[in-house]
């Protein structure tokens, strides 16, 4: 199974402030054939069932704002939040899909300071 | 719109079985694979199962082989989720979500997901 790391396992942030949070996954979710990685990003705030934020580890989901971002290849990826809101307190969640099992990371939850 | 909705959690004593349903719209539901993924209370969420669009092919995680099926009903939009043999460690909210793609694979993002239906496992 691949195994997925996120750091930190939370973070505080003023608002208007940027927010990093990284994955690491335990092998390339990178698929040669098509370039692409198989690597998604999950918006979950509380009571409320995950949402798709991006997908191929840096393409935006419509309708989700242009502050959120990712970025990163092969094993190692990242989302920011350039200027971080007050509805964007939650917990963000990487997942590759490279591969069945399909597996998160931990979790990072992030919190205005 | 599509809309994922689903049903059958409750208190139940270990050894025990229950199913859960997820009732789809808003899609051509027989299209696409389908997925659950449960989150125990306070934790993260854990993929469990998947089925293909047609219910031909499931693959789990290794935690609920054996205990678990999962199954569809493409006639009625329906997807399951039966469960026996019931562990503590199986409390968890349980999510049906869809695949982004339609047809064939099982490795996706998932593009949308039900509210989750809570599943006690306790004496």
């Amino acid at each position: 199974d691949i195994v997925m790391t996120q750091s930190p396992d939370s973070l505080a942030v003023s608002l208007g402030e940027r927010a990093t949070i990284n994955c690491k996954s335990s092998q390339s979710v990178l698929y040669s054939s098509n370039n692409k990685n198989y690597l998604t990003w999950y918006q979950q705030k509380p009571g409320q069932p995950p949402k798709l934020l991006i997908y191929w580890a840096s393409t935006r989901e419509s309708g989700v704002p242009d502050r959120f971002s990712g970025s990163g290849s092969g094993t190692d990826f990242t989302l920011t939040i350039s200027s971080l809101q007050a509805e964007d307190v939650a917990v963000y969640y990487c997942q590759q899909y490279y591969d069945i099992p399909l597996t998160f990371g931990g979790g990072t939850k992030v919190e205005i300071k | 719109q599509v809309q994922l909705v689903e049903s059958g959690g409750g208190v139940v004593q270990p050894g025990k079985s229950l199913r859960l349903s997820c009732a789809a719209s808003g899609f051509t539901f027989s299209t696409y694979g389908m997925h659950w993924v449960r989150q125990a209370p306070g934790k993260g969420l854990e993929w469990v199962a998947v089925i293909s669009y047609d219910g031909n092919n499931k693959y789990y995680t290794d935690s609920v082989k054996g205990r678990f099926t999962i199954s569809r009903d493409n006639s009625k939009n329906t997807l399951y989720l039966q469960m026996n043999s019931l562990r503590a460690e199986d409390t968890a909210v349980y999510y049906c979500a869809k695949r982004f793609h339609p047809g064939a694979g099982y490795g996706d993002y998932l593009d949308y997901w039900g509210q989750g239906t809570l599943l006690t496992v306790s004496s």
